[in-house]
């Protein structure tokens, strides 16, 4: 296992478009979640899943946003009618219930938006 | 909600000094803490995790405290190298609220 993928690793989009970006967990972990990073801040939560049950969203999650991970797999994020806010690093992060303590998150290398 | 506020957003020191980043918070407390490293254009990469009855962790150069009174928590890397120049966010756990991170330079 190569650890949390992200594709794809830049994405250029113009105002108004939908994008979708993909993660793959590592296999074992049955928990994954999304974040959103802008320059110089942490990492927002977006929402995170166990197994295939999204368990929580933040209120940063517009109803222009939506996550789905339908075979408790891998996971998608799709962003509709895209806004020049939305422009920042979308960040992937899996661990396991199992070993949640001791051994943290996994994070992806992200996918980074441009929206112009 | 909780909050999460570290020390400052940049710190410079000498090489084979010792490097101490401060992670507070508020409104919580939380059952453990993480700390993480990021480097430009790249995800975190997690460090040490420390639970709330737990006094003290290290992990070889890496030690961190967590202060359940002063809902603080230490981060010291000894012996610093330039190599460990990157951000370093600390996070509470449920949904891992991050901090905004504190970067450190280190100076050969």
């Amino acid at each position: 296992d190569t650890g949390v993928s992200q594709d794809p690793r830049h994405k250029i989009t113009k105002r108004g478009q939908n994008v979708t970006f993909r993660c793959d967990p590592i296999s074992e972990h049955n928990r994954l979640y999304w974040y959103r990073q802008t320059l110089g801040q942490g990492p927002e939560f977006l929402t995170y899943f166990q197994n295939e049950a999204q368990l929580e969203k933040s209120r940063l999650l517009s109803d222009r946003f939506s996550a789905e991970r339908p075979k408790g797999s891998f996971s998608t994020l799709e962003i509709q009618r895209t806004e020049q806010g939305d422009s920042a690093m979308y960040l992937c992060a899996s661990s396991s219930e199992k070993y949640s303590f001791g051994y943290g998150y996994t994070f992806g290398s992200g996918t980074r938006l441009t929206v112009v | 909600s909780q909050k999460i506020e570290q020390n400052s957003e940049a710190l410079n020191i000498q090489e084979g000094k010792t490097a101490t980043l401060t992670c507070n918070y508020t409104n919580y407390s939380p059952a453990y803490l993480q700390w993480y490293r990021q480097d430009p254009g790249r995800g975190p990469v997690f460090l040490l995790l420390i639970r709330e009855n737990e006094k003290e962790k290290r992990k070889e150069r890496l030690k961190v405290t967590f202060d359940t009174t002063l809902k603080q928590s230490l981060f010291h890397i000894t012996a610093s190298q330039p190599a460990d120049s990157a951000t370093y966010l600390c996070a509470l756990e449920v949904k891992s609220t991050f901090g905004d991170g504190t970067t450190l330079t280190v100076k050969p």
